[in-house]
């Protein structure tokens, strides 16, 4: 079973910080995505990442992919109180299921 | 241009009663999935389903959890017999191609709230 962990489980920053999250897993994948989900919502796709050490970026969202294909990350540039939510990882390894991970709790206070 | 569609939004049932969870899917996509998701967690893959099929239930418990996306209508999660700990949010999501194709976006309903009294 392919695990993905993330980190960390709460974060609570100040507007206007910076701050990187992290998706890992026990095993190389062929594509990850990230989703948002905020309160009382159903999850929103951000991004998929697909090669080896890719970098995408979303306005003040960056998104790298590692080299070995077990790992991401999402860092966010002078955080706002929107981007508060669930941040979610998930992969598509073999089988039928996006797998996700445990979810990092943003809170970005004013 | 509808997403997904999920009802009830929220419902509260005692222990021991049946709760029937609906999903419409956005238009055009015949691939459906469920997962469930518990306070402060990450969301748990349950059933995918295409038309009249199931495709992968793994993630569905063995006892009292059923799935199925008929023909015509909208995609049901049933629940029988339910216990406390069946309460969470329980979310559907569709897609237009299925097994997760490698880039394939998987568009979220906002969720069923299952409370069990």
């Amino acid at each position: 079973t392919q695990l993905l962990e993330q980190s960390p489980q709460f974060l609570s920053i100040q507007e206007g910080e910076n701050l990187t999250v992290y998706c890992n897993s026990s095993s190389v994948f062929s594509s990850l995505q990230w989703y948002r989900q905020e309160p009382g919502e159903g999850p929103v796709l951000l991004v998929t990442v697909v090669t080896g050490g890719e970098v995408k970026k979303l306005k003040r969202l960056t998104f790298q992919f590692g080299d070995a294909r077990k790992d991401s990350s999402l860092h966010i540039t002078a955080a706002q109180p929107g981007d508060t939510g669930l941040y979610l990882c998930g992969l598509t390894g073999g089988g039928n299921k996006l797998t996700f991970g445990t979810g990092t709790q943003l809170k970005v206070e004013l | 241009n509808a997403g997904v569609m999920q009802n009830p939004r929220h419902l509260v049932r005692r222990r021991g009663q049946e709760a029937r969870l609906r999903c419409s899917p956005m238009k055009g996509h015949s691939h459906v999935y469920w997962y469930r998701q518990l306070p402060e967690e990450g969301l748990k893959f349950m059933v995918y389903l295409q038309k009249e099929n199931i495709i992968d239930e793994s993630g569905m418990p063995k006892e009292r959890f059923s799935a199925e996306f008929p023909k015509e209508g909208p995609s049901i999660l049933r629940i029988q017999q339910v216990v406390r700990g069946d309460s969470a949010a329980y979310f559907c999501a569709s897609s237009p191609r299925g097994g997760h194709a490698v880039t394939g976006e998987l568009f979220f309903g906002e969720g069923s709230r299952l409370t069990v009294l």
